[in-house]
């Protein structure tokens, strides 16, 4: 019953360092998500993929890129990180459309110095 | 664009007590609006949802949301909380219809329940 797998859980990242968030789900679902966290801000969608092969902005896309290497998994990508990318970052994923509701990953604590 | 707020940043109650958790929306479509549970140092967790038919929709641990759609208000109550209830909760609206499959959150409300 893994659900939906983030690697790493933590990392610590010096400023202009690149780094790959990894993202993968077992339960055949279409649509996957990234979105991070901040206290007080809720969650905020950086790049979602409603299917295989597609991938949209979301609200706070800068500074990132996303992979849909497959069905399966969905990554993340910091290529030169700044201490504004300081935050938790979640995977989730869902079937064909978000009104089934999603199912998220654990989460990857990102520190940014 | 559709967005959401939620106006309690945090609140405080006692364990048996009631509790209200305020959530409002804006939108210019139809929506399906969600609640979403964070226990500490985890994900979140699909607490209930709203889709369509009866306004009033309920979670397996005693938590309810009912949809008024002249407030555009989707609140979360529960009529005694319990310890373990604690926890930050979150709402959220997708639009139906328009092709956007991803869910816009609001900013939470830590609930903690005090002995």
């Amino acid at each position: 019953n893994a659900g939906v797998t983030q690697t790493p859980k933590f990392q610590v990242l010096k400023t202009g360092q690149s780094m790959t968030l990894q993202c993968a789900q077992d339960m055949n679902h279409n649509s996957m998500y990234w979105y991070r966290q901040d206290p007080g801000m809720g969650l905020r969608l950086i790049y979602y993929s409603a299917s295989e092969g597609t991938t949209d902005k979301g609200e706070v896309p800068n500074g990132y890129n996303v992979s849909r290497l497959n069905k399966r998994e969905f990554s993340l990508r910091l290529e030169s990180a700044a201490p504004s990318q300081t935050s938790v970052y979640f995977c989730a994923s869902s079937e064909r459309s978000s009104n089934y509701g999603y199912t998220f990953g654990s989460g990857t604590r990102l520190t940014v110095v | 664009a559709q967005s959401v707020t939620q106006l309690d940043s945090q609140v405080p109650v006692f364990e048996e007590a009631p509790v209200e958790l305020r959530c409002n929306y804006s939108s210019s479509v139809s929506v399906y609006l969600f609640w979403y549970v964070q226990y500490p140092n985890q994900g979140l967790q699909l607490l209930l949802k709203y889709l369509s038919g009866s306004t009033l929709v309920e979670s397996i641990n005693g938590f309810e949301a009912e949809f008024n759609k002249s407030q555009t208000s989707f609140h979360l109550r529960k009529p005694s909380v319990h310890i373990s209830d604690t926890a930050e909760y979150f709402c959220a609206v997708s639009e139906v219809d328009t092709g956007r499959r991803a869910l816009t959150f609001g900013s939470g409300t830590r609930l903690q329940v005090q002995p």
